[in-house]
């Protein structure tokens, strides 16, 4: 059974950064594209960033709201993926979610907060 | 960006009635494979987004075959036969066709009448 778990959330102020968590089992981690959404307070969601596989070098890519302030990475030795995000708004306040390529698996994700 | 416009944006039905969901693209989602990436996830009140059809028509795992999923180029329905109260919740329409830039539509609330 594939199962992916958020953390990390919590409220900073603007600014401020926060480095998010995802593990993973039930799967062949270390070939897998890993993704982090976000879905914001209206409930639209928007896809975050990617990370490839070390096969494809670890190539990432982002939505372009995020350049420059958010570094997804991984671990494969953990089956976990990371999101570092630096200089948070307040427009990144949202749930954080990981998925899996197509987005076939969803954490449950993790709330970050960013308000004075 | 590909954008992804869901009708209409909010569905009252009674149990046992079926529901349909428009999808329409700002692009042909057929990808230089053949393939056409375009998925319909499921949210349910407090939880996490949950795929239920990937490439148009294709249930996932444990789908019940009440849902169904129809569609090519940028035209998209997700047809759902006999709701049920466990259907209730925002649908989605998710493009990948045009990966990494995975893109939304703004989500049905399937609501009980």
């Amino acid at each position: 059974e594939v199962q992916v778990l958020e953390s990390g959330g919590g409220l900073v102020q603007p600014g401020n950064s926060l480095k998010l968590s995802c593990a993973t089992s039930g799967f062949t981690f270390s070939t897998a594209w890993m993704y982090w959404y976000r879905q914001f307070p209206e409930k639209r969601l928007e896809w975050v960033a990617r990370i490839k596989a070390k096969s494809n070098n670890y190539a990432t890519d982002y939505t372009e709201s995020v350049k420059g302030r958010f570094t997804i990475s991984r671990d494969d030795s953990k089956s976990s993926i990371y999101l570092q995000m630096n200089n948070l708004k307040e427009e990144d306040t949202a749930i954080y979610y990981c998925a899996t390529t197509g987005v076939a698996y969803w954490g449950q994700g993790t709330l970050v907060t960013v308000s004075s | 960006d590909i954008v992804m416009t869901q009708t209409p944006l909010s569905l009252s039905v009674a149990i046992g009635q079926s529901a349909s969901i428009s999808c329409k693209s700002s692009q042909s989602l057929k990808y230089s494979d053949g393939k056409t990436y375009l998925n319909w996830v499921f949210q349910s009140p407090g939880q996490s987004p949950k795929r239920l059809i990937y490439q148009v028509s294709k249930l996932d795992s444990g789908v019940p075959d009440r849902f169904s999923g129809t569609g090519s180029e940028t035209d998209f329905t997700l047809k759902i036969s006999r709701v049920e109260a466990e259907d209730l919740g925002v649908y989605y329409c998710c493009q990948g066709s045009y990966s990494p830039q995975y893109t939304f539509g703004a989500g049905t609330k399937l609501e009980l009448k």
